[in-house]
């Protein structure tokens, strides 16, 4: 099956600092990849989808510029958090969809812990 | 916006028994998830469906378009079946447009299956 992988699995950083996430699909290329955001005992929202080539699309609410993605090739999206803050600590999953035109299934990486302090 | 229920919200049951979880949804869809997801956090997508019933193993999914309903059984439960299961729907009818731009997923939050040996 279609594997997608996401780095890092875990990262622990200062307020203020940024990080990136990036999620890859390994044996397919994908077309769209989405990020949703987790919080503890909550569900997956969704916080933007991205296509190959071109500007994500923001889910209402969701900062732009704070949470920064690129969709630069078709294995391969990064999510930044900039000026990172407490409140952004989260679990981030990306997924992957592949074959424009059509609904096809998504692909889930297995996510990435972020700790802000 | 489509608003997802699942329930129950937590099961616990004994090794053996027969699970069923039921997630309802308040709009037309064109596809219905099943995932998976372990303590660690990453996700598994056990079944993607529009219509009937798909099986694999000891896992069956139903879907009732007309009532907007759907079933995820579990035959011969085991202890490593524990997991929580999250109902997620793509909202819409029919194929995207050309180019890309598939939709996000709406998630229910979860059922909390512990079953125990």
């Amino acid at each position: 099956g279609a594997v997608v992988s996401q780095h890092p699995s875990r990262v622990i950083c200062k307020s203020g600092t940024s990080v990136k996430i990036e999620c890859r699909s390994l044996d397919f290329q994908a077309t769209t990849m989405f990020w949703y955001r987790q919080f503890p005992k909550q569900s997956l929202m969704l916080m933007a989808t991205s296509n190959e080539g071109s500007k994500a699309t923001y889910e209402q609410g969701v900062e732009k510029d704070k949470f920064l993605i690129n969709h630069a090739s078709l294995t391969l999206s990064t999510l930044t958090v900039t000026s990172a803050h407490p409140e952004d600590s989260s679990f981030y999953i990306c997924s992957a969809s592949f074959a424009a035109g059509a609904y096809n299934e998504q692909f889930f990486g297995p996510g990435t812990r972020l700790t802000v302090l | 916006k489509n608003e997802v229920e699942q329930s129950p919200q937590n099961l616990t049951a004994q090794e053996g028994e027969f699970i069923t979880i039921n997630c309802s949804y308040s709009v037309g869809i064109s596809a219905l998830h099943w995932l998976q997801q372990h303590p660690g956090g990453g996700i598994v997508s056990l079944f993607m469906l529009s219509s009937g019933k798909k099986k694999h193993g000891r896992l069956i999914a139903t879907i009732n378009i007309q009532e907007k309903h759907s079933s995820l059984h579990i035959t011969a439960s085991h202890p490593r079946d524990s997991a929580v299961y999250i109902c997620a729907v793509r909202s819409g009818e029919g194929p995207l447009p050309s180019g890309g731009g598939a939709d996000g997923l709406t998630f229910g939050k979860g059922t909390h299956l512990i079953i125990q040996p």
